[in-house]
């Protein structure tokens, strides 16, 4: 199937320390997975993504980590910011010639200062 | 355009009216994505369209829902006889090959 399911639904953090959310697919043949930041009021916007040749990808703070045999992959904030509250989504692609990309619920993070 | 443009970008419309949003997406993109965000809520799939395949039309809430596209470009998501539930942020999104850019997204408000 294509569901892709999306924990914690809200997370709160002191600024400064790390922030992980994690998700979980169904399809095996899922083959990209992205992960999208949305502010209050704003479009949704790709900030990191990962394809399943790949284990681990970094981008300054932000980092992703795929588990095919598990099936799940994360993003870890490290050092966070007042400026990284917002909603995240994760999201998974079948390939093929369709391929749809399917959102989890959504993850509301708050950084304390 | 550079990006996913949204009209009109804010609506107001009366219960049992129809609306028509639009959507002009990128340049060359294949893919077409309807969703509708309610305030706090997460992205409620509606509909998608790839090039000239059937569109997966598996999210429409109801058949007061419908969306076309013509021409494999621009996309109109029309909705029948609206009620107050259908209040929310409509956001299309497209993209080409992995990326999915959105729109700012149509506000809809029914009265």
């Amino acid at each position: 199937g294509e569901n892709v399911e999306q924990h914690p639904s809200t997370l709160s953090v002191q600024e400064g320390d790390s922030a992980v959310i994690k998700c979980t697919y169904s399809d095996s043949a899922s083959n990209y997975f992205p992960w999208y930041k949305q502010e209050l009021g704003k479009r949704p916007q790709l900030i990191i993504d990962i394809r399943s040749n790949v284990g681990e990808k970094k981008d300054q703070r932000i980092a992703v980590t795929l588990n095919k045999t598990a099936k799940h992959f994360s993003l870890h904030i490290t050092e966070t910011q007042p400026e990284d509250s917002a909603v995240y989504f994760c999201a998974q692609r079948t390939p093929g010639g369709y391929q749809k990309v399917t959102f989890g619920i959504g993850t509301k993070l708050q950084v304390i200062p | 355009g550079a990006g996913v443009s949204q009209s009109p970008s804010n609506k107001v419309t009366e219960k049992g009216k129809d609306v028509e949003l639009r959507c002009d997406p990128i340049s060359g993109h294949t893919a077409l994505y309807w969703y509708r965000q309610s305030l706090g809520q997460g992205l409620e799939f509606l509909i998608y369209f790839q090039g000239n395949s059937a569109p997966d039309k598996s999210g429409l809430p109801s058949d007061r829902f419908s969306a076309e596209r013509t021409g494999g470009s621009v996309s109109t998501l029309t909705i029948q006889r609206t009620q107050q539930e259908d209040s929310a942020v409509y956001l299309c999104a497209s993209s080409s090959t992995n990326t999915i850019y959105f729109g700012e997204g149509s506000w809809l408000t029914v009265v």
